[in-house]
């Protein structure tokens, strides 16, 4: 069974600090794909990142990066510079491949409070 | 393309009545997702439609519950005999099916059905 395990409830930064947003994920499959999504308050989930299994490169948007380690099974998403409008709940997922159904299993999200 | 619609957004009822939710996903999306979302929580899946088909439904929906999507565009999750417990917000959420496709399995959500049971 798949999990996803996102330890930080809560962050609290100033305004133009970096953050890192942790997850750990747990799958028995070789072919997967993680997921960051984010959540401000008006309630919306929206899509920031997919990574496939296959693929260990870290990549860079902007602001915000990602690290991809196998090794630890982590997927950590990094703001930097944070500004308030980062404010939001963010979502790390995974999805597998068991019959080809991809349904994507969602952490418990980390609240990122970001103070001018 | 308007995204993904939900409506209503808030819906109160009172504890034994039954309340129905509807979803229209992306036009040419295929794959249609319900989930829901309690306070502190992430999404959790309840079931989800390729088409008209409904390939996969969690533990979490019970008898109570039932999702249909007649002709593979619209889809609606009605709850019979609500509890308390219902009280959440309803996720719908659209994606296409291309397996490994730059789309795949990139889920566009619509902004939720809150529901409160009394």
């Amino acid at each position: 069974a798949q999990k996803v395990t996102q330890a930080q409830t809560e962050i609290s930064v100033v305004e133009k600090e970096d953050v890192t947003l942790d997850c750990v994920y747990e799958t028995r499959d070789t072919t997967y794909y993680l997921f960051w999504y984010k959540q401000p308050p008006s309630g919306e989930l929206v899509f920031l990142i997919r990574r496939n299994s296959f693929d260990e490169q870290n990549e860079i948007s902007g602001r915000y990066s990602w690290n991809f380690q196998k090794s630890t099974s982590s997927f950590n998403f990094t703001i930097t510079a944070s500004q308030v409008v980062d404010s939001a709940v963010y979502f790390c997922a995974l999805s597998e491949a068991p019959g080809g159904s991809y349904i994507p299993t969602f952490g418990r999200g980390t609240s990122l409070i970001v103070h001018p | 393309d308007t995204g993904v619609s939900q409506d209503p957004r808030h819906k109160i009822t009172k504890r034994g009545q039954n309340v129905t939710f509807r979803c229209d996903p992306i036009s040419e999306h295929n794959r249609l997702y319900w989930y829901r979302q309690t306070l502190g929580q992430g999404p959790e899946f309840l079931t989800y439609f390729q088409n008209e088909a409904q390939l996969e439904k969690s533990r979490l929906l019970s008898d109570r519950f039932s999702a249909e999507r007649p002709k593979g565009s619209f889809s609606t999750l009605e709850i019979q005999r609500t509890e308390q417990g219902d009280s959440a917000m309803y996720l719908c959420a659209s994606s296409h099916g291309a397996r490994g496709g730059s789309g795949a399995n990139v889920l566009t959500f619509g902004a939720g059905s809150r529901l409160t049971v009394l």
